[in-house]
């Protein structure tokens, strides 16, 4: 079965400081990868999403992931972060022609220090 | 706000008891999916459903059942209730049951704690 990995489970930053989270998912074919964050409190928000064509996307508030197929990567990154930023941050994959279940990851749970 | 409304938002029961969880899909989507959020599991995909047929099923008990009925809102009913099944249960919705270009669009969710 596919699985996805995040290899932070907790990050603390200060505020401005360049963000990057690891994302690792386990499968030969084709994928659908996301990222969604959730607010404390709040539901699961999309940052953003790649299918297919340019691997480096480009989501809401300043977040981008690059997918590189031959790693099996597919890390989130954001070069200034704010304190508004603190949330958990989720990896999720949903395999092509396996339905639309998304698979996600751990969570990391990120805090931003002023 | 996602378009996608959940009832109740909190839910305290007992163990060894029944609960419904209601969802609404945003207007205009087919599908509707639900997932569990708890400490130990993480999020997982527990089933799916599309226009009223059951699409896909993950890790659901076969103490949980769900249905989606003819106006897409769909309920998910878990019964003999334990402490582990406490969690935050999210419902999410999407136009298309495949997974081509489509998003999901999650809900609010509802807290479950079972005492």
């Amino acid at each position: 079965a596919q699985s996805v990995s995040q290899h932070n489970h907790h990050v603390i930053l200060s505020e401005a400081a360049s963000l990057e989270l690891g994302c690792n998912y386990s499968y030969g074919g084709t994928v659908n990868l996301f990222w969604y964050v959730q607010y404390p409190g709040q539901h699961l928000q999309l940052l953003l999403k790649y299918f297919s064509g340019d691997p480096l996307v480009k989501g809401i508030k300043g977040f981008e992931a690059e997918f590189i197929k031959s790693k099996f990567s597919f890390n989130l990154r954001k070069p200034s972060v704010q304190w508004s930023d603190t949330a958990e941050y989720f990896c999720a994959v949903i395999i092509t022609g396996g339905g639309n279940k998304l698979t996600f990851g751990t969570g990391t749970q990120l805090k931003v220090e002023l | 706000d996602s378009g996608v409304t959940q009832t109740p938002k909190h839910l305290i029961t007992a163990t060894g008891q029944r609960v419904t969880l209601r969802c609404s899909p945003r207007s205009g989507d087919l599908s509707v999916y639900w997932y569990q959020q708890s400490l130990d599991q993480g999020l997982q995909f527990l089933i799916q459903y599309y226009n009223g047929e059951e699409r896909a099923k993950g890790n659901i008990l076969e103490r949980f059942s769900a249905q989606q009925f003819p106006d897409l809102h769909s309920e998910l009913n878990l019964s003999s209730l334990e402490l582990g099944d406490s969690a935050l249960y999210f419902c999410a919705s999407s136009v298309f049951g495949t997974s081509t270009f489509n998003e999901q669009f999650f809900g609010p969710g509802t807290r479950l704690t079972v005492l």
